[in-house]
């Protein structure tokens, strides 16, 4: 079964500060790793996707097949980053369907 | 074309009642998914069409439920006989089919059902 395990429900941080939102997941094969994001009041968009190797207003995230996990890093937090984040998982490339979220981590930048 | 939209945005009703909710997906996508959030938790897969074809279901999707998407277009999710566990948000997405890459799944805003 595949599982994403997002530690942190809450994470809050000064404006400038480094963030890091943590990202665990299980899962047999090869899977494709998101991170999805929710500003208040918006719908639920796409962030950054791991086979992109993109960086999006400043995040990036790495997959660590030996550690199973897809860490969402930022070196400057901004107050509009401030959102809903959510770990994702789908199966391998080709199958391309349903989407395996975590629980969310919800971060707050501070001024 | 603003996207995928999703009618009605709330609704509140009586536990053993139905209600229909309907999605229109961006129009020149041909999957479309429904997914279940309730407080505290990420969206949970329900089910996704391809075109017309229901390909999956999840467990989740208790015989109450049912989903169509009868031309390829708009889907419905129907579910008869609400009990309270069933207040949620429910979302829908839709993609397109494009090789084997990843296809983004672009998510409408949700039907927030209370069942009272």
């Amino acid at each position: 079964a595949q599982r994403v395990t997002q530690p942190e429900k809450l994470l809050s941080v000064f404006k400038g500060a480094p963030v890091e939102l943590k990202c665990n997941y299980s899962y047999s094969g090869s899977p494709e790793l998101f991170w999805y994001v929710q500003y208040s009041r918006q719908r639920l968009q796409l962030l950054l996707r791991h086979i992109s190797r993109e960086s999006i207003k400043g995040f990036t995230a790495d997959l660590n097949k030996g550690e199973t996990s897809f860490h969402l890093k930022k070196p400057f937090a901004q107050e509009e980053d401030s959102a809903m984040y959510y770990c994702a998982l789908s199966g391998e490339r080709g199958s391309n369907y349903k989407l395996t979220f975590g629980k969310g981590t919800l971060l707050t930048v501070n001024p | 074309d603003t996207g995928v939209s999703q009618n009605p945005r709330h609704k509140i009703t009586k536990r053993g009642q139905n209600v229909t909710f309907r999605c229109d997906p961006i129009s020149e996508h041909n999957r479309l998914y429904w997914y279940r959030q309730t407080l505290g938790q990420g969206p949970e897969f329900l089910t996704y069409f391809q075109n017309e074809a229901q390909l999956e279901k999840s467990r989740l999707l208790s015989d109450r439920f049912s989903a169509e998407r009868p031309k390829g277009s708009f889907s419905t999710l129907e579910i008869q006989r609400t009990e309270q566990g069933d207040s949620a948000m429910y979302l829908c997405a839709s993609s397109e089919t494009t090789g084997i890459t990843y296809n983004e799944q672009f998510f409408g805003p949700g039907t927030r059902l209370t069942v009272l």
